[in-house]
């Protein structure tokens, strides 16, 4: 596709259910973010992917996240057990280069995640 | 680390009216330094981005922003606003080499009468 696909759009779960958000990025882009974006608050960093280098999990609230990136494209996010503080906006974007020579992140829509 | 401030959290203006929203950045030297919009439902749009050179950079849709380093801001400006301008703004930092994971600031709000 031409830009950055996330799905789903919008998912609402249950307290302590699992979740999986996948991310297809911009064909060959190499680096890939995943950010959350709470109700009023700005982009939270999770993760970083580049390449086949490892990934920078920094960003990650705890270790009931994980996320992969499968043949350095399409990306999952996983919640489990989920909490209704992990209601947010989950955006994915891209980039061509991740040593920020362009510097441009491509965004995708987002997935819109309520856990009741 | 790099940190960004957006101070305003909501901005009114009336349509045809100048528009100023803030950013102030955090960092060691000249980082990368960008504006991002985001319509309602839709995922963030690059504005513009400053990396070196002039100070004064031309964006998408009638922006543009300053690089100051005195006062380690980067303020969007736009001269006449439009209705269709309504939308959240973000201002985000990025630190040239390494890992480049950009930082984002909270965003600010333009609510644009009529």
């Amino acid at each position: 596709g031409a830009g950055v696909s996330q799905s789903p759009s919008n998912k609402v779960t249950e307290k302590g259910k699992d979740v999986e958000l996948r991310c297809d990025p911009i064909s060959g882009h190499t680096a890939l973010y995943w950010y959350r974006q709470r109700l009023g608050q700005g982009l939270e960093f999770l993760i970083y992917f580049q390449g086949n280098s490892a990934p920078d999990k920094s960003g990650l609230p705890s270790d009931r996240f994980s996320a992969e990136r499968t043949g350095g494209s399409v990306s999952t996010l996983t919640i489990q057990r989920t909490q209704q503080e992990d209601s947010a906006v989950y955006l994915c974007a891209s980039s061509l280069e991740a040593s920020g020579a362009t510097g441009e992140l491509f965004f995708g829509e987002g997935s819109r995640l309520t856990v009741l | 680390a790099q940190s960004v401030t957006q101070p305003d959290i909501h901005i009114t203006v009336s349509e045809g009216a100048s528009l100023e929203l803030r950013c102030n950045y955090s960092y060691g030297a000249t980082p990368y330094l960008f504006w991002y919009v985001q319509s309602p439902g839709q995922g963030l749009q690059l504005l513009l981005k400053y990396f070196s050179g002039d100070t004064l950079v031309q964006g998408i849709k009638g922006f543009e922003a300053e690089f100051k380093r005195s006062q380690s801001s980067f303020n969007l400006r736009k001269p006449s606003v439009h209705w269709s301008d309504a939308a959240e703004y973000f201002c985000a930092v990025g630190a040239p080499g390494g890992s480049y994971i950009p930082t984002f600031g909270r965003g600010t709000s333009l609510i644009v009468h009529p």
